[in-house]
């Protein structure tokens, strides 16, 4: 079935500096998205990719949708302690109107 | 209401027990999601709704979950002899539209079975 594994399982950087983390899947996707979950909190979506290839910014994030639609990536510049939390890659289950989650990357910015 | 609200936030039951959940989405969104989140986890899908209809329950773990959205706005999860291992926490999330992937999700209800 479906699978959508996301490397690190965990992060711990310094503030100020880059991020990049993956996620990437047995299967094709069509869609990825990124979110972003606080403690206690539900996800809150980042950003959304909708074709292969597609390289999409917001702000200090920028995401990629890889060309064999089986992997896409997530960067943050210039972290800073906001960006604490775990981050998510999802993408729609064949045929289907909802979301297949990733397994999150955690990460750590250290003031 | 301006985002999808959960309640109640923290719940604790004890094994056997019979338990709700509530979700008042956004408010005009047509489509309405559930999803089990199990600790250092993702989210996964339990069922959807299309205004009223539940058109997938293919994620329901098992037939003591049960959910409804009879008017189209609210939702209930409900959760019958609740088991240790529906400890989780239980997120709702609304769209505008089918196929509008962009969720807008509430915080959740965390409920631990004890």
């Amino acid at each position: 079935g479906q699978q959508l594994n996301q490397s690190p399982q965990s992060m711990f950087i310094q503030e100020g500096e880059d991020v990049s983390m993956n996620c990437t899947s047995s299967s094709i996707f069509n869609t990825w998205l990124w979110y972003k979950q606080d403690p206690g909190e539900g996800p809150v979506l980042l950003i959304a990719l909708y074709k292969a290839g597609e390289l999409t910014s917001n702000g200090r994030l920028t995401a990629q949708f890889g060309i064999t639609r089986k992997d896409s990536f997530l960067n943050i510049s210039a972290s800073i302690p906001s960006d604490v939390g775990i981050y998510f890659c999802a993408g729609p289950r064949n045929g289907a109107n909802n979301l297949f989650f990733g397994t999150g990357t955690r990460l750590t910015v250290i003031p | 209401g301006a985002g999808v609200s959960q309640s109640p936030r923290y719940k604790v039951a004890k094994r056997g027990q019979d338990v709700a959940l509530r979700c008042d989405p956004i408010s005009g969104h047509v489509s309405l999601f559930w999803y089990q989140q199990a600790l250092g986890q993702g989210p996964e899908f339990l069922t959807y709704f299309q205004n009223e209809a539940q058109l997938d329950k293919s994620g329901l773990p098992s037939d003591r979950f049960f959910a409804e959205r009879p008017e189209g706005s609210v939702s209930t999860l409900k959760i019958q002899r609740t088991q240790q291992e529906d400890s989780a926490v239980y997120l709702c999330a609304s769209s505008l539209f089918d196929r509008d992937y962009g969720y807008t999700f509430g915080s959740g209800t965390r409920l631990t079975v004890v």
